[in-house]
């Protein structure tokens, strides 16, 4: 069985400020992790994720993260936060079985970003 | 870039009725998904589907759920007595197998009065 906790349902940052999205994972097998993004009455939108290989891995609009099994966790980090980052950002995991496993989301955490 | 696309965008119906919410996965995707997100809450999942048949459900899928790849294009969800308490908006996703990502659509938001 796989959870995911992600700390923090609001986090507000200025423009131009480090953002930090902090999220911790349970899973029984090895983790293939994940990190969506969602803009007010929009889809959900890839925006990195890890499966094997180097542990810290870059995605789209400047965000990156970095899988630390010793510390179960994934945090989504960007140097310089943007307004258009402005959004709800969820973490997900999957544990490959071999099948159509599926993803269980974190609760999500909103970010702020305030000139 | 193919897309998964979902409708309607918004469905409105009555307590006890029936509906029918509609997905096109991306065309060479052998694996599909319906998850549900009630306002402000969790994205839940609800059902995944592969070869033809449901390979993994969710308490929240009893039996007033279903679905179905009727035509090898479209992969619907069946809500067959709406509740109160169903009104979320609902994703469907897709990916192509292996340890690839989900694509989700951009949602059915379904309000049941």
């Amino acid at each position: 069985a796989q959870s995911v906790t992600q700390l923090g349902s609001h986090v507000s940052v200025s423009e131009g400020a480090l953002v930090l999205l902090r999220c911790n994972y349970s899973s029984s097998v090895p983790p293939y992790l994940f990190w969506y993004v969602q803009y007010p009455n929009q889809g959900l939108q890839l925006l990195l994720k890890y499966t094997t290989g180097a542990t810290l891995v870059k995605g789209i609009n400047g965000f990156e993260a970095e899988f630390k099994k010793s510390e179960t966790s994934f945090h989504l980090t960007k140097p310089s936060a943007h307004m258009s980052d402005a959004a709800e950002y969820f973490c997900a995991v999957r544990g490959y079985t071999g099948t159509a496993s599926k993803l269980t989301f974190g609760t999500g955490t909103r970010l702020q970003v305030t000139l | 870039e193919p897309e998964v696309t979902q409708t309607p965008s918004h469905q409105v119906t009555q307590m006890g009725q029936e509906v029918i919410l509609r997905c096109v996965p991306i065309s060479n995707h052998l694996y599909f998904y319906w998850y549900r997100q009630i306002l402000g809450q969790k994205v839940e999942f609800l059902v995944s589907f592969y070869n033809n048949e449901i390979s993994e459900k969710s308490e929240i899928f009893d039996d007033q759920f279903s679905v179905e790849r009727p035509d090898g294009s479209n992969f619907t969800l069946k809500i067959r007595s709406t509740k109160l308490e169903d009104s979320a908006m609902y994703f469907c996703a897709s990916r192509p197998g292996g340890n690839s990502p989900l694509h989700f659509g951009n949602g059915t938001r379904l309000t049941v009065t």
